[in-house]
C-alpha cells in the first residue's frame, strides 16, 4: 500500500528563519499530493496540494514540489513567524482503484518558532 | 464552505463501554471517512463509506464498526472501549478536496 515517511520532528526555529520539512513518499500510479496543518486545538487545514509531477503548491508562503523523480515533496517556508507554530502531516492520495481516495499520512512533524 | 461537525470536543469513557462517535456533514458527499491521530503515527484510516449502507475497512479497523443510515451522518463504534482506543478521532468527507472535523478526543479509563 502506500506510505509516507516524513522528517522526524520536533523542529525549533527562531522568527524568520527558513524551514524544510521533508516528505517522501511510495505510491502506486499517479497519486496527489498534501501537505496539512493543523494549529493547537484544531482539526486538519488543507495547506497546499499538487497533482502532478512538476507542479509546484502553495499558500502563506509555504511551497513545496510535487518531485516524481525522487518521490519526495518537501515543505519549505522563506521566513516562518510564530503564528506558524502547528503540526504539519504531508499526505498522499490516489484517487483511481477502489481506495475512493484515501489519504495515507506521514507521521507529522510538530513546528515551534520562537520570537 | 462544507461543515463537518463532530458532536463531541472531549469524551472520557470507562473500559469496556460501548461508544459511538457521531459525524455530521452538511453538504451531500457521498465519501466519508474516519481517523484516529497518534503522536507519532500521525492519522491512520480505520473506516471508510462511499455510499449509504456502504463501508470498508482501512488499515485499523480491529476494535471498531462503523454505521451510515443516512448519506450525511457518519458513525463510528467502539463495541468495547479499551484504553488503547484513547486517542484524538477524527472524521473527513471528501469531494474535490478533503474537509475534516475539528476531532474528539476520547480518553478510555
Amino acid at each position: 500500500g502506500d506510505s509516507v515517511t516524513q522528517m522526524e520532528g520536533p523542529v525549533t526555529l527562531s522568527e524568520e528563519a527558513f524551514l524544510t520539512i521533508n516528505c517522501t513518499y511510495t505510491a502506486t500510479g499517479y497519486p496527489s499530493l498534501f501537505w496539512y496543518v493543523q494549529y493547537p486545538g484544531e482539526g486538519l487545514q488543507l495547506l497546499l496540494k499538487a497533482t502532478k509531477a512538476d507542479d509546484k503548491g502553495s499558500n502563506k508562503g509555504f511551497e513545496a514540489t510535487y518531485r516524481k523523480e525522487t518521490t519526495s515533496f518537501h515543505l519549505e517556508k522563506g521566513s516562518v513567524q510564530v503564528s506558524d507554530s502547528a503540526v504539519y502531516f504531508c499526505a498522499v492520495a490516489n484517487a483511481g482503484g477502489t481506495s475512493y481516495g484515501k489519504l495515507t499520512f506521514g507521521q507529522g512533524t510538530i513546528l515551534t518558532v520562537h520570537p | 464552505d462544507v461543515k463537518v461537525t463532530q458532536s463531541s470536543r472531549y469524551l472520557v469513557k470507562r473500559t469496556g463501554e460501548k461508544v459511538f462517535l457521531e459525524c455530521v456533514q452538511d453538504m451531500d458527499h457521498e465519501n466519508m471517512f474516519w481517523y484516529r491521530q497518534d503522536p507519532g503515527l500521525g492519522l491512520r484510516l480505520i473506516y471508510f463509506s462511499y455510499d449509504v449502507k456502504m463501508k470498508e475497512k482501512g488499515d485499523i479497523p480491529e476494535g471498531y464498526s462503523v454505521s451510515r443510515e443516512k448519506k450525511e451522518r457518519f458513525s463510528l463504534i467502539l463495541e468495547s472501549a479499551s484504553t488503547n482506543q484513547t486517542s484524538m478521532y477524527l472524521c473527513a468527507t471528501l469531494l474535490y478536496g478533503y474537509t475534516f472535523g475539528s476531532g474528539t478526543r476520547l480518553t478510555v479509563v
